[in-house]
C-alpha cells in the first residue's frame, strides 16, 4: 500500500535550536517528494521539492534531504525561530498518475 | 492566499442539507483540485478538474460532486451533508501536471455538520 509516515507526530524545541523531521515512504513509482509548512488556518505552502536524483534541497534555513535506495526524507530547520510554529507535511508523487501521497504532518511548536 | 480564494471560510450546517463551496482563482490555471484534511489524517483528495466541464474522481467522492462552468472557478457540493463531512476543505490550484508544478491552496474552509 502506498503510504507516507512521518515522525514525530509533534515537537516543542526551543527558539534558536535545531531540529529535524522525518519522512518514509513506501510509495511506487516514485516520482518526487515535497515539503509543505502549514500554518494554522491556513493551507499549504510548498517549501521543497526534490527528485529521484536529488539528494538535498535548501530553501534559507529549511534542508531537505532524500535518500531514495532506503525510501526516507528528512527535513532540518537550523536556527528555528517563532514563525516557524506550523504543521510539516510530506508529500510523494506517484510517477504514474501525479497522484500525491500525503503524510499526516508534524506539528512543531517553537517556544521562545 | 494569493490568486485563489474559498468561500465562506466557515460554516455550520445542519445535517441532511445541501451545501455548497467555492474555490475562485485569477491564476487561469487549468487544473483545480478539491481536499479534505482531518485530524490524524493526510489531506485526501475528493475531486479534481482538468478544465472546463472536466471533471474526475479522487479517492473519497462519495457523498460530493463537483462542477466547473467556467476557468476560475470550481464548486464543491454535498447533496445532504453527513457529520462524517465535518472537515476543512482545502481547494488548490496547478498550471500542469509536469512533477515538478507547484500546487498553490486556499486558504481552506471549515465546515461543520450538527
Amino acid at each position: 500500500k502506498n503510504q507516507v509516515e512521518q515522525s514525530p507526530q509533534s515537537l516543542i524545541i526551543l527558539e534558536g535550536k535545531n531540529c529535524t523531521l522525518q519522512c518514509n515512504y513506501t510509495v511506487s513509482p516514485f516520482s518526487n517528494l515535497r515539503w509543505y509548512k502549514q500554518d494554522t488556518g491556513r493551507g499549504p505552502v510548498s517549501l521543497t521539492i526534490m527528485t529521484f536524483s536529488e539528494n538535498t534541497k535548501s530553501n534559507g534555513r529549511y534542508t531537505a534531504t532524500l535518500d531514495a535506495d532506503t525510501k526516507q526524507s528528512s527535513l532540518h530547520i537550523t536556527a528555528s525561530q517563532l514563525s516557524d510554529s506550523a504543521s510539516y507535511i510530506c508529500v510523494v508523487s506517484m510517477d504514474s498518475n501525479y497522484q500525491l501521497i500525503w503524510g499526516a504532518g508534524t506539528k512543531l511548536i517553537i517556544k521562545p | 492566499d494569493a490568486g485563489i480564494t474559498q468561500s465562506p471560510r466557515h460554516k455550520v450546517t445542519e445535517t441532511g442539507t445541501p451545501v455548497t463551496l467555492r474555490c475562485h482563482q485569477t491564476e487561469n490555471h487549468r487544473y483545480m483540485y478539491w481536499y479534505r484534511q482531518d485530524p490524524g489524517h493526510g489531506l485526501r483528495l475528493i475531486h479534481y478538474s482538468y478544465g472546463v466541464k472536466d471533471t474526475d474522481k479522487g479517492e473519497v467522492s462519495d457523498g460530493y460532486s463537483v462542477s466547473r462552468s467556467k476557468t476560475e472557478d470550481f464548486l464543491l457540493t454535498l447533496e445532504s451533508a453527513t457529520s462524517s463531512q465535518t472537515s476543512v476543505y482545502f481547494c488548490a490550484i496547478r498550471a500542469g501536471t509536469s512533477p515538478l508544478y507547484g500546487y498553490t491552496f486556499g486558504s481552506g474552509t471549515r465546515l461543520t455538520v450538527v
